[in-house]
């Protein structure tokens, strides 16, 4: 069956610019996750969402940074005003339940900002 | 100390050869560990998961000690296909939330 899909693969923006991040889930899975991987760093959290709900926040590293997640399935990440230090891989992940599954990781997205 | 702490190699084994990486976590009140592999470029996936009992799966095998708050994978019989970066995983109690170690890279070399 089909996996996590993001997209763009691949964005290159502008200093100052906001762009939006999509993220398909595996369909009927509750539980998705946004990470964030700088070049050879391992994997940061930036948020979770169960069902539309996003009880932890926590790792959203600024105000410039929001997601949502509609209908229980796509998620967006909207990074608003650039910096060069967002450019990074975005990772999605979604996992059939939040405890204790094994996540299905999307093929990412990675964003470079000149 | 951090969360999840492992040695960023990267090892580099002969074909053939036996090699273990040791995870370290800081929460004594987790309960569900993971291995995951990423090949270079690549995204993550589910290598195994650790149970208390430890578990095997061919050449693979990972074990829990609580008491030491570590986890750990064994490969033996390396393959050249088992080259990539080893990441130990673990979730947060109480939270849905998962903590990634920075990796360990393996090489293994023909």
């Amino acid at each position: 069956g089909a996996g996590v899909s993001q997209s763009p693969s691949n964005k290159v923006t502008e200093k100052g610019k906001d762009v939006e991040l999509r993220c398909d889930p595996i369909s009927g899975h509750t539980a998705l996750y946004w990470y964030r991987q700088s070049l050879g760093q391992g994997l940061e959290f930036l948020i979770y969402f169960q069902g539309n709900s996003a009880p932890d926040k926590s790792g959203l590293p600024s105000d410039r940074f929001s997601a949502e997640r509609t209908g229980g399935s796509v998620s967006t990440l909207t990074i608003q005003r650039t910096q060069q230090e967002d450019s990074a891989v975005y990772l999605c992940a979604s996992s059939l339940t939040g405890t204790n599954n094994e996540q299905f990781f999307g093929p990412g997205t990675r964003l470079t900002v000149l | 100390r951090k969360e999840v702490e492992q040695d960023p190699g990267p090892f580099n084994v002969p074909e053939g050869a036996t090699v273990a990486f040791n995870c370290t976590y800081s929460n004594s009140a987790s309960q569900s560990f993971f291995w995951y592999r990423q090949d270079c470029r690549k995204e993550p996936k589910l290598l195994m998961s650790v149970y208390s009992s430890g578990n095997e799966d061919g050449r693979f095998t990972a074990q829990l000690n609580r008491a030491s708050q570590y986890i750990s994978l064994l490969i033996r019989d390396s393959k050249l296909s088992d080259s990539a970066t080893y990441l130990c995983v673990y979730q947060d109690p109480g939270t849905y939330k998962y903590i990634f170690g920075t990796g360990t890279r393996l090489k293994v070399l023909a």
